[in-house]
């Protein structure tokens, strides 16, 4: 009974490179969200998915960061031309379909470090 | 804007005591509540969920929920040094968007 993976968990980028994180939702679930959170800071939401949609992406700075979550296979945050600033922990969660319990439950996170 | 306040702390307490953790939430429609502990270096995991008015138990925590006053807490009983983590209180208005507070530190003295 695998709970939400993410990888890679350490990420480490030059800056102007792309850094790309995947996440696996728990088995049965069909929402996907995605955190920042900065050292000693609380998770700040960034986008939320659900198969082959966005609904809802205010969290997402306007330029560098997408995510898309496919058909088939993982979802995908990908930030471009990374900076300093971008180094963080990036935490995936997963919920199940709406009408269920609500509850999301959290992958490892993947650690960003943009030299 | 919505805003879920927590004090930072740290908050300490001797092992063996009532650990009371606060959370305050400005959306007056914020429907379901959470708290979540978070290890340094580690991913947030699910303490305890509450949807409505009142206590709910589970083990030794307890959360109370007052819409009223816009007030969630979680209550650890007993406390043990291996409870020393971040604390975080989620709130969300359509089941979906979670907003978190930026967590209250434990600290459970031996």
């Amino acid at each position: 009974n695998a709970g939400v993976m993410q990888n890679p968990r350490h990420l480490v980028r030059r800056r102007g490179q792309e850094a790309r994180l995947r996440c696996s939702p728990m088995k049965g679930h069909s929402h996907v969200y995605w955190y920042r959170q900065l050292p000693e800071e609380g998770l700040k939401f960034m986008v939320y998915l659900q198969k082959e949609n966005i609904i809802d992406e205010s969290g997402m700075p306007k330029e560098r960061f997408s995510a898309e979550f496919p058909k088939e296979g993982p979802s995908i945050l990908r930030i471009q031309q990374v900076v300093r600033g971008d180094s963080a922990a990036y935490f995936c969660a997963s919920s199940p379909p709406t009408g269920g319990d609500n509850e999301q439950f959290f992958g490892p996170g993947t650690r960003l470090t943009v030299l | 804007q919505k805003e879920v306040e927590q004090n930072s702390g740290p908050l300490s307490v001797p092992e063996g005591a009532i650990a009371s953790l606060n959370c305050t939430y400005s959306d007056r429609g914020s429907q379901s509540f959470f708290w979540y502990r978070q290890y340094s270096g580690k991913s947030p995991e699910l303490i305890m969920s509450i949807y409505s008015n009142g206590d709910k138990e589970d083990g030794r925590f307890t959360a109370q929920l007052n819409k009223a006053s816009q007030y969630v807490s979680l209550l650890i009983r007993d406390s043990q040094p291996s409870d020393s983590a971040t604390y975080l209180c989620a709130v969300t208005c359509n089941f979906n968007k979670f907003y978190f507070g930026s967590g209250t530190k434990l600290n459970v003295k031996p």
